[in-house]
């Protein structure tokens, strides 16, 4: 059965320094895997995804994951945070042969000014 | 480009009264649509998903229901609503190689 663990409930960087948010997935089969944004009371946005290409996947906001199948991982990672990245992330997996996604906890990204 | 609405934004009901909300897509034909609930400090949980008119999957047991009366109408509803379906509830639908799009939510408070 396919799962999403994120490994941080909470991460606080200082602005202009690196992000990483961890994710470690498992599933029986190669997955697709998605990072989604969310900021106080809106919707999620979809950050980036894996879908079996490249597995260093560039999304928007300067934000890029690398898929390491030997680690079960998708981290995701950005050179330089701004204020504006404050928001509560999350990542998912699609389940084999489904419709449906599996997202994990959430973790909520601070930055200091 | 693909536009999906949800509406009402906010929403206070009191306890034992109807909900319904909608949820309605454009730009696309034939999509899967899905309604999640993101109760307070915790994750998205799937409450239903359809792949097409009147082809409803329900993936928790609850006083709430789904039904899709058009291809890109959802509607989530409710005959008497409880205080633990106070929430955020996402509508979402999905795209290529399931790519799942959501909408903006609706903020839910049963007093």
């Amino acid at each position: 059965a396919q799962s999403v663990t994120q490994l941080d409930s909470h991460v606080s960087v200082s602005e202009g320094t690196p992000v990483l948010l961890r994710c470690n997935y498992s599933s029986s089969y190669s997955p697709s895997l998605f990072w989604y944004v969310q900021h106080p009371n809106k919707g999620l946005q979809l950050l980036l995804k894996y879908t079996s290409a490249a597995t260093l996947v560039k999304g928007i906001n300067g934000f890029e994951a690398e898929f390491k199948k030997s680690e079960t991982s998708f981290h995701l990672t950005k050179p330089s945070a701004h204020m504006s990245d404050a928001a509560e992330y999350f990542c998912a997996v699609k389940m084999d042969s489904s419709y449906k996604l599996i997202f994990g906890s959430g973790t909520r990204l601070l930055v200091r000014p | 480009s693909q536009t999906i609405h949800q509406w009402p934004a906010t929403l206070v009901q009191p306890v034992g009264s109807p909900l319904s909300l909608e949820c309605t897509v454009e730009g696309t034909s034939n999509p899967n649509l899905y309604w999640y609930r993101q109760a307070a400090g915790r994750g998205l949980q799937l409450l239903f998903y359809s792949v097409g008119i009147g082809q409803i999957s329900s993936e928790v047991p609850q006083n709430l229901s789904a039904s899709r009366p058009q291809d890109r109408q959802f509607i989530l509803s409710s005959k008497k609503l409880l205080l633990s379906d106070s929430g955020f509830y996402l509508c979402a639908w999905g795209g290529g190689r399931e790519t799942q799009y959501f909408g903006p939510g609706t903020r839910l408070l049963v007093l």
